[in-house]
């Protein structure tokens, strides 16, 4: 089954402070892309960072990067400098090169900053 | 404004009835897709459309059928609708395979009363 575990349901941190929120998924493939979308109130799903999986090298986007272990199945990513306005729901997800051109989406983690 | 149109934004109507939730894609963008968010399921994938033709089916109930047209713009058909159908409706476009990420609307709430 193609799944997507974020075991974390809620973070905090301090505003300026490094959070690390946490993503595994499952899939027999071995092509795929996977993405953290942030869901901010107003409820806009708004896509954050991505990573070809046949890429060994972490994405980075200003103050977001993603730690991607493929064996481990594991991608969890870190905002640095953490901002009010970071404050949001993070849902981590992939989609395979081959077959149905869906998302699959985790559960969601959501993070609350403190000022 | 992520160049994803859904209307309407906000839907209320009663068990039994049908509603139809529409969505204009991102200019260039070929490919619909249209998902479900409720509080105790996450994001579910419905359906994709690829310039007109059904690509690819997810957990969508009898109930709900859904359409691209020429034009591209594809509507989501909901019908006999009952309480637990009450959710956030997305729509999110993109110009192929998804691997790019989708552009997602800003989705249509719908409330069953």
């Amino acid at each position: 089954a193609q799944t997507v575990t974020q075991s974390q349901p809620e973070m905090s941190v301090q505003e300026a402070e490094t959070v690390t929120l946490s993503c595994t998924y499952d899939t027999s493939e071995s092509d795929y892309y996977l993405f953290w979308y942030k869901q901010p109130p107003s409820r806009q799903m708004i896509l954050v960072i991505r990573q070809e999986a046949y890429k060994q090298q972490n994405a980075t986007e200003n103050r977001f990067s993603v730690n991607f272990q493929k064996a481990a199945k594991s991608f969890s990513l870190k905002i640095s400098d953490s901002q009010l306005g970071d404050a949001a729901m993070y849902f981590c997800a992939y989609i395979l090169v081959q077959g149905a051109q869906k998302l699959v989406f985790g559960q969601g983690t959501r993070l609350t900053i403190n000022p | 404004d992520s160049g994803v149109t859904q209307t309407p934004k906000h839907l209320i109507t009663a068990t039994g009835q049908r509603v139809t939730l529409r969505c204009s894609p991102r200019s260039g963008d070929l490919s619909v897709y249209w998902y479900q968010q409720s509080l105790d399921q996450g994001l579910q994938f419905l359906i994709h459309y690829y310039n007109g033709e059904e690509r690819a089916k997810g957990n969508i109930l009898e109930r709900f059928s859904a359409q691209q047209f020429p034009d591209l713009h594809s509507e989501l058909n909901l019908s006999s609708l009952e309480l637990g159908d009450s959710a956030l409706y997305f729509c999110a476009s993109d110009r192929g395979r998804g691997t790019y990420g989708y552009t997602f609307g800003s989705g249509t709430r719908l409330t069953v009363v």
